[in-house]
This record gives C-alpha cells, structure tokens and sequence, in this order.
C-alpha cells in the first residue's frame, strides 16, 4: 500500500526557517516523481514543484522559483521543502504527493504551516 | 505554463440529478506518445485531495461508475449521472502532460 506520511503542524514567526518532510512507503521511491502542492486557506490547489529522487532533478512552478527548495533522501525514501525566511503569506496547508503519468498523483495527509509574530 | 480554466465555478445539486464540470487547457494535452494526460481530483472537506479519473477517461480504482471523464486536446468534461451527498467537495481537473504540473481553479459541488 502506498503512504505518505507528512511531518507535523508548524507554527513559525516571519524570517524564521522550517523544513518539512514526506515519508514514502510501499513503492520504489526512486521511480516517480514527488512534489508538493500548496493550498492556502480557502483556496485552490497549486503546485509547487517536483523532484526525481532517482537522479535529483528538479521542477520549480515559477511562482515558486527561489521562494523555496525541494529536495530528497532516496536512502530514507523522504522528500523535503523547506523556507530560510518565512512571511505570514507563506500560512497554508502544504500536501506533498507523489506522481505517475500513468497513476496519476497520491497525496499525503498534508503538514499545516501557521507564520504569524 | 499551461493555463487550465474550469467552469463553474460553483455547483448546487439536487441528489439524483446530474453534474458536468468543463476544463479548457491553453495547450493541448496530446502527449506524443499518443496519450492524454488530463485527471480529475476530489477534495472533500478536511481531506486530501484524491485522484478520480486519469488520461481523461480512465477511472481510478474504486471510484463509482457514475463519474465519467471526456474530452480532447484542449477541451475535457467531468460528469456525475447521478449526484449523491457524498460527492460534494472542490473538484480539480490537472494536466500531467509537462513539468511543473498544474490544476485548474476547482469547482466546489454542494448538495441542494
């Protein structure tokens, strides 16, 4: 059974840093892309960016390029996004997923950031 | 980037009756390979979204027959033949065509 297993809640002040995870299990990590996708309070669904682990390229949606980085640990089958100086806009629920062209995206339970001073 | 617009916005259902919700690409979704990569997703409130139906018309396991995907190149549909109260939530139609993925606005289906 596939699971992505997201980190915790967090609760940030604007300028900090934060680093959240995805676990993955119960396929070949290294054979699908995983990315994540933000959805902030009330809205829709907006991707972020992706990530092969297998050979570390990576994807960045424009809006999102140089705002954040994506990265993996294939040895622990974890992905990662992380801020170096957060903002209040930067509040939402942050999903990661994994995609397949042909099995489209599986999305984890989602990791709930709150910046606010 | 491609642009996918879904419409409408909003949809208020009486149980039993039908729903169709329309996503147009910028672009087309036409893969050389032959394939089109266009999926639809349902997000019911305080849940993740899920994958409902992928390359246009092919639902995912488990997903009732009474959702069905069409459409080509630029222009795709999602219809419900038959609403239920469990199916109210934001749907989301995303093209998986070209890196970085994207989705279309949503629509938010409510029951009457």
């Amino acid at each position: 059974e596939v699971q992505l297993v997201q980190s915790g809640a967090e609760v940030k002040k604007p300028g900090e840093s934060l680093k959240i995870s995805c676990k993955g299990s119960g396929y070949s990590f290294t054979s699908y892309w995983i990315g994540w996708v933000r959805q902030m309070p009330g809205k829709g669904l907006e991707w972020m960016g992706l990530i092969h682990p297998g050979d570390s390229d990576t994807r960045y949606s424009p809006s999102f390029q140089g705002q954040v980085t994506i990265s993996a640990d294939k040895s622990i089958s974890t992905a990662y996004l992380q801020w170096s100086s957060l903002k209040a806009s930067d509040t939402a629920i942050y999903y990661c997923a994994r995609h397949g062209r042909a099995t489209g995206s599986y999305f984890g339970q989602g990791t709930l950031v709150t910046v606010s001073s | 980037d491609f642009v996918l617009t879904q419409t409408p916005l909003s949809l208020s259902v009486t149980p039993g009756q039908p729903a169709s919700i329309s996503c147009k690409s910028s672009e087309s979704l036409l893969h050389i390979d032959g394939k089109t990569y266009l999926y639809w997703y349902l997000q019911k409130p305080g849940q993740s979204p899920h994958l409902l139906i992928s390359e246009v018309s092919s639902r995912f396991s488990g997903v009732p027959e009474r959702f069905s995907g069409s459409g080509s190149g630029t222009d795709f549909t999602l219809k419900i033949s038959r609403v239920e109260a469990e199916d109210v939530g934001v749907y989301y139609c995303m093209q998986g065509i070209r890196l970085p993925l994207t989705f279309g606005g949503g629509t938010k289906v409510e029951i009457k």
